[in-house]
């Protein structure tokens, strides 16, 4: 079975520029959580979904990041404009509400110049 | 606020012992709990979850809870130098509206020594 898809894999932009980064979670979930993991702070969740519809956002950092979720395989976090600050890795998490285990996508590893 | 208190290590350990990784949470409510390794550049991997008081075993890996204490643990016996890895404590929050939210601990470094 396919787990979480995320793309890109690496992404390096400049300053002030739109970044937007894709997930496809395990099919059949029906919860999306994205994630990001910095050394200083660790794993942060940053909004999480229900059946496509945004529960919490109260992890997003700043009016610059928006996340979709326009069907049940597929959701995007975006972030603009970039900032340096915003450099770290994006991990996307899927799970079915039965069993409330989540499994990570590989990560998207941002860096802003 | 909910919080998940790791000991973040590193802890170190020589080969072929037992690594204790533990791990305390404040909402007293929550019935669900998750272990995860992670490599170094890599995503987080489960590896247990316990629901119940008491003991899971799986493998190498012993998972136990003790829900009166707010208390989980991880013990992996006959360690490995390939068990080295950043080991994180999750827990679901309470409530009917968490729709499976998790809240993560700082992870606990674990060096195996051969």
């Amino acid at each position: 079975d396919a787990g979480v898809i995320q793309s890109p894999r690496h992404e390096v932009t400049e300053m002030g520029q739109e970044v937007t980064l894709r997930c496809k979670p395990i099919s059949g979930h029906n919860s999306l959580f994205w994630y990001r993991q910095t050394m200083m702070r660790g794993l942060e969740l940053l909004i999480y979904f229900n059946n496509n519809v945004p529960i919490d956002d109260s992890g997003m950092p700043e009016d610059r990041f928006s996340a979709k979720m326009p069907n049940a395989s597929f959701s995007t976090l975006k972030i603009q404009p970039s900032e340096p600050r915003d450099s770290a890795v994006y991990f996307c998490a899927s799970s079915s509400i039965a069993r409330n285990e989540q499994f990570f996508g590989p990560g998207t590893r941002l860096t802003v110049l | 606020q909910k919080e998940v208190e790791q000991n973040s290590g590193p802890l170190s350990v020589p080969e072929g012992a037992i690594a204790s990784l533990n791990c305390t949470y404040s909402d007293r409510g929550s019935q669900s709990f998750f272990w995860y390794r992670q490599y170094s550049g890599k995503s987080p991997e489960l590896i247990m979850s316990i629901y119940s008081n008491g003991d899971k075993e799986d493998g190498r890996f012993t998972a136990q809870l003790n829900k009166a204490s707010q208390y989980v643990s991880l013990l992996i016996r006959d360690s490995q130098p390939s068990d080295s890895a950043t080991y994180l404590c999750a827990v679901k929050d309470a409530g009917g509206t968490s729709y499976g939210k998790l809240t993560f601990g700082q992870g606990t470094i674990l060096t195996v020594h051969p």
